[in-house]
């Protein structure tokens, strides 16, 4: 059983970037067919998605959040990052890590989440 | 990007109810849809998949259809479990985006 679960710091100062790691057990990050996805939801907010990367590290972007975020894969640590540059109090949210699957038909789905992290940006 | 319009805007139901919950996308996407629910506290569940499959080990009173761009949760005889908020997502193309959420209540 595939199980994803965030770490970060939960508290950020504004101005400063936001860093997490989303560790996966239970299974490869290698492994065909998924994509590595991270998702926010503000407080109180519905669910909004940031981006996903592949573990051969092409990424995709949100296009409101692309200028400031980034996302890396560490294949020998099965993890994979989510850093945002220069937050506000707005981008204080509970962040998700997520697995994309994508099956033989090419349809995708969310499929397995992390249990999310809040992240607090406060000076 | 692809907007994805949820209705009602609100939901209040009882438990044994059946509810429905529309999802509109602004082009098409074929039948790229999927549903979550979420309840708070908990991480967000994939209920169905492109557009009418359901997710294994999903109660089979959950069940999604597609008309065009229009898409539809139905929710059958609803038990206390299923008071959460719901989301549909598109994954016809990125960047993914997700419904703005209903909420069903009791």
């Amino acid at each position: 059983q595939v199980q994803l679960q965030e770490s970060g710091p939960g508290l950020v100062k504004p101005s400063q970037t936001l860093s997490l790691t989303c560790t996966v057990s239970g299974g490869s990050i290698t492994s065909g067919g998924y994509y590595w996805t991270w998702i926010r939801q503000h407080p109180g907010k519905g669910l909004e998605w940031i981006g996903y990367i592949h573990y051969s590290g092409s990424a995709y972007y949100s296009s409101s959040l692309k200028s400031r975020v980034a996302m890396s894969v560490d294949t020998s640590e099965n993890q994979f990052s989510l850093k945002l540059e220069s937050v506000t109090a707005a981008d204080t949210a509970v962040y998700y890590c997520a697995r994309d699957y994508y099956d033989s038909s090419g349809y995708y789905r969310i499929d397995n989440w992390g249990q999310g992290t809040l992240v607090t940006v406060s000076s | 990007d692809i907007q994805l319009t949820q209705s009602p805007s609100s939901l209040s139901a009882s438990v044994g109810d059946t509810v429905t919950i529309t999802c509109r996308a602004s082009r098409t996407i074929s039948d790229y849809l999927n549903w979550y629910q979420h309840t708070p506290g908990k991480a967000p569940k994939l209920l169905i998949y492109a557009a009418s499959n359901l997710q294994r080990g999903v109660p089979s009173r959950f069940s999604g259809s597609r008309s065009g761009t229009d898409f539809t949760l139905t929710i059958s005889t609803l038990q206390p479990e299923d008071f959460a908020t719901y989301y549909c997502q598109q994954s016809y193309s990125s960047p993914r985006t997700f419904g703005q959420g209903i909420m069903v209540q009791i």
